[in-house]
This record gives structure tokens, sequence and C-alpha cells, in this order.
């Protein structure tokens, strides 16, 4: 089946600093990309769509400055957590799907543990 | 305000034997229903779908039921074997008007399948 890899799977980093994580399809062309935040014990909730080529669409409550995302490629979506704080770990998580297809062939990531010192 | 509720976290089951895995939901837009599986360090897979058109869905082993009434969905596993023992998610979303995109996730049931 369709791969999308997910980079890094784990980052430590301090408060204050920025931080990206890069979501690849590795077989696939995919237009539109999801970001998804999930919280202990908690489910996945989408924070963005990035479609390729044009400004992402995010989720009330989620603020685009401070969660960047980039879609400059068919096969690549990079978030980038700026000015991280404590607050700010949590697991995220990317998904892809190929041009025209449903949620059927929705691939995600493995998933980057974000710890913010 | 959670809209996909998995109210059981986790489920024991002997191997050869039925796993049944609960989802409520209480938005009424919602039409399409899915359930991912999850196994640790990997992201979630697709496992099967149901439209709200149908109240029932078979793929081999996997069975998912809908009750539009209650706002209920369950997914069934026979037999189960070792290698189901993951996290499911059951999710959601309302194509006709317009959330295809959008997917609403419940917080997942561990399921554990023993020997």
């Amino acid at each position: 089946g369709a791969v999308v890899s997910q980079h890094p799977s784990r980052v430590i980093c301090k408060s204050g600093t920025s931080v990206k994580i890069e979501c690849r399809s590795l077989d696939f062309q995919a237009t539109t990309m999801f970001w998804y935040r999930q919280f202990p014990k908690k489910s996945l909730m989408l924070m963005a769509t990035s479609n390729e080529g044009s400004k992402a669409t995010y989720e009330q409550g989620v603020e685009k400055d401070k969660f960047l995302i980039n879609h400059a490629s068919l096969t690549l979506s990079t978030l980038t957590v700026t000015s991280a704080h404590p607050e700010d770990s949590s697991f995220y998580i990317c998904s892809a799907r190929a041009t025209g297809t449903g949620n059927e062939k929705l691939f995600f990531g493995s998933g980057t543990q974000l710890s913010v010192l | 305000d959670q809209q996909v509720k998995q109210n059981s976290p986790s489920l024991s089951v002997q191997e050869g034997r039925i796993s049944i895995l609960n989802c409520d939901y209480t938005n009424s837009m919602f039409d399409y229903f899915l359930w991912y599986k999850k196994y640790p360090a990997e992201g979630p897979t697709f496992l099967i779908s149901i439209s709200s058109i149908k109240d029932k869905n078979e793929d081999g082993r996997f069975t998912v039921f809908l009750n539009k009434s209650a706002k209920h969905l369950s997914l069934h596993i026979v037999p189960s074997q070792p290698g189901d023992s993951a996290v499911y998610f059951c999710a959601a979303s309302a194509r006709l008007t317009g959330g295809g995109n959008k997917l609403t996730f419940g917080t997942g049931t561990q399921l554990k399948v023993e020997l």
C-alpha cells in the first residue's frame, strides 16, 4: 500500500525554539495533506488541511501563525511549530490522500512526539 | 465537545472469539463512518467504512453495523486473531454537507486478543 513518511518520529526542544516536521508521500502524489494533533487519551484532532500550491485551511482555534504549514510539492508538506512552548508538547500526525480519492485511501504517517522543555 | 465517542478504552478477547468495538456519535450530519487500525509506532490504516444509507458492511472477518436512530456503530471481528491486537479508531465525516475532507475521530479502543 501507499506509504507516508513522517520525520522526525520524536523531538525534544527548548521553549522558544521552532521545530519543523516533514510529511512525505513516498509512492503517490498527494494534493491534499492533513495535520492532526493528539493529546494523551484524547482523539486525533484535525489542525489544518494542506493543499499543494495554496494556503492551508486551519480549523477553528488553531493559530496559523504558530503552526506554519507549507505544501510546496505534491509529495511534501511541512508543519513548523514556531516559538514552541511546553503546552505545544503533543503527538502530531500527518495524513495524505492521493488525488481524486476518498478517505478510504487516506494514508497516515507514523507521527511525531514533540516534547518542549 | 467529543462528537465521536469510544467509551471503552480497552477490550480483551480470546483468540477465535468475536471482538465487538463500539462507537457513538452525536452529530446528525455525519453520513460516512470509517474504522482505522493502529499498531504502535505506526500511523492508522484504513480498515472498513460504511455509508449512512447502509446498516451493514462486511469485508472478510470484519463487519461494521450502523444504527442511525441510535447514532451508534460497531465493528465486529470474527474470529479474532492475535494479529488483530491494536488500537481501533472510529471516525466520521459529513460528506453530503461538504465536510468529506474532515474526519472526526474517536479516542480509540485498545484491543488485545489473547491466546
